[in-house]
């Protein structure tokens, strides 16, 4: 596999299920990141992490709960989801705070709340 | 905070034609970066084209071209010769020099038609 691979595709489920989403990525970075794209708004960041810290919480809900056990692997851990957490979830790495670090994203996650 | 407006949420245009994508974009700050993102309908975002704050000329990538106003904080992307390919999502975005959170658009469809 090459690039940020998402698991799953797509996930369904209910508000009170618990359920992660898993990243990869196989580009050798040292930061990831979590967005959420909500159909007709703007991507909204929600987590960064940087060498495995996280360094950023974008005033997220704790029903989201990242994870990032190394440098290429970043989980989402999933809990007692509300309806309007449905979105596309998309994952994203770079290298590090270097002036022009592109963001290689992933395929997305699309999530279903039921 | 720094905000990115993209004012046309879809437009159209005949193939071998050009098109031109809006953006617009608030900041105080005076060295910053400015991408276009494309995301197909298989979901994968991928760079299209970026542009440093600190250069006056406009990055151009093969029928990708950028036309950048610093003063008029404008970051407007034109396509030329458009191709059926070309037809996705594309989203303005903006980072701070240094530092890792991009500021995204709220994204332009882009239809081309044959």
């Amino acid at each position: 596999e090459t690039g940020v691979t998402q698991t799953p595709r797509h996930l369904v489920m209910g508000m009170t299920n618990k359920k992660s989403l898993k990243c990869e990525q196989h580009l050798g970075h040292n930061a990831m990141y979590w967005y959420k794209q909500s159909a007709k708004k703007p991507l909204e960041l929600m987590f960064v992490y940087s060498l495995e810290e996280r360094v950023e919480n974008n005033s997220v809900p704790s029903r989201f709960s990242p994870e990032c056990p190394n440098s290429s692997h970043l989980f989402l851990h999933l809990h007692t989801l509300q309806p309007e957490d449905s979105a596309l979830y998309l994952c994203a790495s770079s290298q590090g705070q270097l002036n022009n670090n592109e963001q290689f994203f992933g395929p997305g996650t699309r999530l279903t709340v039921l | 905070a720094q905000t990115v407006t993209q004012s046309q949420p879809e437009m159209s245009v005949q193939e071998a034609e050009t098109v031109t994508l809006s953006c617009t974009y608030d900041t105080s700050e005076s060295d910053y970066y400015l991408f276009w993102y494309k995301q197909p309908p298989s979901r994968q975002m991928i760079l299209v084209i970026r542009q440093e704050a600190y250069k006056q000329q406009n990055a151009t990538e093969n029928r990708f071209s950028v036309n950048f106003q610093k003063a008029a904080k404008s970051f407007s992307l034109k396509i030329s010769d458009s191709q059926l390919g070309d037809a996705a999502m594309y989203f303005c975005a903006y980072r701070v020099e240094y530092g890792n959170k991009l500021v995204f658009g709220a994204g332009t469809i882009l239809r081309v038609k044959s």
